[in-house]
């Protein structure tokens, strides 16, 4: 069957550490991989997207990787800070625009 | 651009009663997306239109559930009946099909849902 999974736990790092949350994978062909925002209360915010030929995408302090191999994108948020504790989804889109979301991964970032 | 508007942002009603979420995409996309999201499932695709036509609406649960978008700025999802296992939070989202920020969605601000 076809499964997208996060880290189910919520990640706690000291501020200035790196954040690498995982995505991983099944049964999907995907053609591009997203990583969005969302805060409580609010709706997803985009942040990244890499596609099936790209290895790896930066933007700021956000890196993400995409191993099609592994079926695995890694998401990096380096010098973390407070500010970017909050739950961070993985989506995948597949044929015709069909976007699928992981179930999110909660991040703390601890002062 | 005021971004995606999503109406009412919150709504309670009662078993049975008819429910219809509204909303406005950002002006110039041609994808309009419909997601249902609660704690147990987390975000589900319900439904998505390309300029204006319903491409894909797999996820949408039962036939209770409509969406319809009569042009390229409105689109309203309705429920009737609505049941309380419909409570969540309902987001529109629209992305663009062409150009360098092709495939990234915007999302409104979602529309808490409550059914007693």
């Amino acid at each position: 069957s076809q499964k997208i999974e996060q880290n189910s736990e919520a990640l706690n790092i000291q501020e200035g550490k790196t954040a690498t949350l995982t995505c991983n994978y099944t049964n999907y062909s995907p053609a591009y991989l997203q990583w969005y925002r969302q805060d409580p209360g609010r709706g997803p915010v985009f942040l990244l997207l890499i596609r099936e030929n790209e290895k790896e995408k930066r933007k700021e302090r956000l890196k993400v990787t995409f191993d099609t191999t592994l079926k695995q994108s890694l998401f990096h948020i380096t010098a973390s800070q407070p500010a970017d504790s909050a739950t961070y989804l993985c989506a995948l889109g597949t044929g015709g625009f069909k976007t699928i979301f992981g179930a999110g991964t909660r991040l703390f970032v601890k002062a | 651009d005021a971004g995606v508007i999503q109406s009412p942002r919150h709504e309670v009603t009662e078993m049975g009663q008819e429910v219809t979420l509204r909303c406005k995409p950002i002006s110039g996309h041609d994808y309009l997306f419909w997601y249902r999201q609660t704690m147990m499932r987390g975000l589900e695709l319900l439904i998505y239109f390309n300029n204006n036509v319903p491409i894909d609406d797999s996820g949408m649960p039962e036939d209770r559930f409509s969406a319809k978008m009569p042009n390229a700025s409105f689109s309203t999802l309705k429920i009737q009946p609505s049941e309380p296992r419909d409570s969540a939070v309902y987001f529109c989202a629209s992305s663009l099909s062409w150009g360098r920020l092709r495939n990234e969605q915007f999302f409104g601000p979602g529309t808490r849902l409550t059914v007693l």
